[in-house]
Formats: C-alpha cells, structure tokens, sequence
C-alpha cells in the first residue's frame, strides 16, 4: 500500500544543535514531495518542495531536504535549530496524475535551551 | 497578500447537530481541498474542487458530509448529525492550475471542531 512514514514522533534537541528528520515513502514512482510545519493551532506553513531536479532543496527559514531515490527518503535538516523552530513538522507526498497530498503521522519537536 | 481563511476558528456542537464551515481560497486559486486532522496524526485527504467541480471525495467522507463549491469561489463543509469522532481539525487548502505541473497547496488555519 502506498504510505508516508516518519519514523519518529518526538523529537528533543537543544537550541543551536543540528536537525534530521525522517521521511520516508512507498510509492511506485517518484511522487513530489513536501515539508510542512504546523505550530499549535495554526494551519500548515511550507517549508520545501521537491518536484524534479538537483535532489538538495533549499527553503524557508533554514532548512533544506535531500531526496534519495535508491532509499526512498526525504529527510529535513537544519544545520542549527532555534527555539521558535519548536512545531510539528509534516512530510506529505503527491502523485502525478492525483491531486491529493498523503502526509505522514508528523514529528514534534522540542528545543531545549 | 490575503491567504486562505476559514471560518469560524473553533466550533463546539452536541452530538446530532449540523455544522457547516467555510473556506475562502486565496483568489486566483481554481482548485480547493479539504483535509481532516484528528489528534496525533497528519492531515487526512477528504475533498477537492476544481472551480465549482468537486472531481474526488474520499471514502472517509461518508454520506453524513457534503461540501459544494457552488460559484468556484468560496467553500463549505457540512456535517449532519455529528458524532464524537467528527471532533477533528479541519483543514482547507487552495492551489493555483498550470498546466502538467503539480502545484503546492497552500493552507489555512483550520476550523477545530469539538462534539460533546
């Protein structure tokens, strides 16, 4: 079955610490692939999109994804988090051909200071 | 720059009465979508529009929602007779149409809806 999975539900790291999130997809083709961030009570922001081309991609705030083809993944990183980085963090995946995007279970995460 | 809006932000109902939301799409916007997100988990697909055309539903749409688009502007999801697992978040995102190219979805802030 096609699935978006992201291994880790919470997350802590220390303000000023590097980032990686987990994400990965079981699709039959390469699908397009998003990060969304969500603070509390708040909508879905979009951090990063990954359509096509160079596999490193870079967006808001300081983050940036690699999508790896051979492990069907696209992790999120940070070189160095920040407390306001604290939020729920979304992969989600779109097929050609469907409109609907499929997201992941979402990690939390937690800055210490 | 006007983003998407939902309204109301929260909603608290007793089991068996309808609600209904609306979703105002940014305006260049030609397709529409609903999510639901209950607590703990990512958003789940249940609708979308292109302009007044709803062209997929969900099997978790059950026959207890309706949501109609009727001029391809602005949106609204109504819920008959709700039960406690309708309390969820209930998304709404927009995006623009280009031809052969998938479009990111832009969200709003959501409509958190709680039954007693």
């Amino acid at each position: 079955a096609q699935s978006v999975t992201q291994p880790d539900i919470h997350i802590t790291v220390s303000e000023g610490a590097s980032l990686e999130l987990r994400c990965n997809y079981s699709y039959g083709a390469t699908p397009y692939l998003f990060w969304y961030v969500q603070s509390p009570g708040q909508g879905l922001q979009l951090l990063l999109k990954y359509f096509s081309g160079d596999t490193l991609v870079q967006g808001i705030k300081g983050f940036e994804a690699e999508f790896k083809r051979s492990q069907s993944s696209f992790n999120l990183r940070k070189p160095s988090v920040h407390w306001s980085d604290a939020a729920e963090y979304f992969c989600a995946v779109g097929l050609q051909g469907a409109q609907k995007l499929v997201f992941g279970q979402g990690t939390r995460l937690t800055i210490n200071p | 720059d006007t983003g998407v809006s939902q309204d109301p932000r929260h909603k608290i109902t007793k089991r068996g009465q309808n609600v209904t939301f609306r979703c105002d799409p940014i305006s260049e916007h030609n397709r529409l979508y609903w999510y639901r997100q209950t607590l703990g988990q990512g958003p789940e697909f249940l609708t979308y529009f292109q302009n007044e055309a709803q062209l997929e539903k969900s099997r978790l749409l059950s026959d207890r929602f309706s949501a109609e688009r009727p001029k391809g502007s602005f949106s609204t999801l109504e819920i008959q007779r709700t039960e406690q697992g309708d309390s969820a978040m209930y998304l709404c995102a927009s995006s623009p149409v280009y031809r052969g190219f998938y479009n990111e979805q832009f969200f709003g802030p959501g409509t958190r809806l709680t039954v007693l």
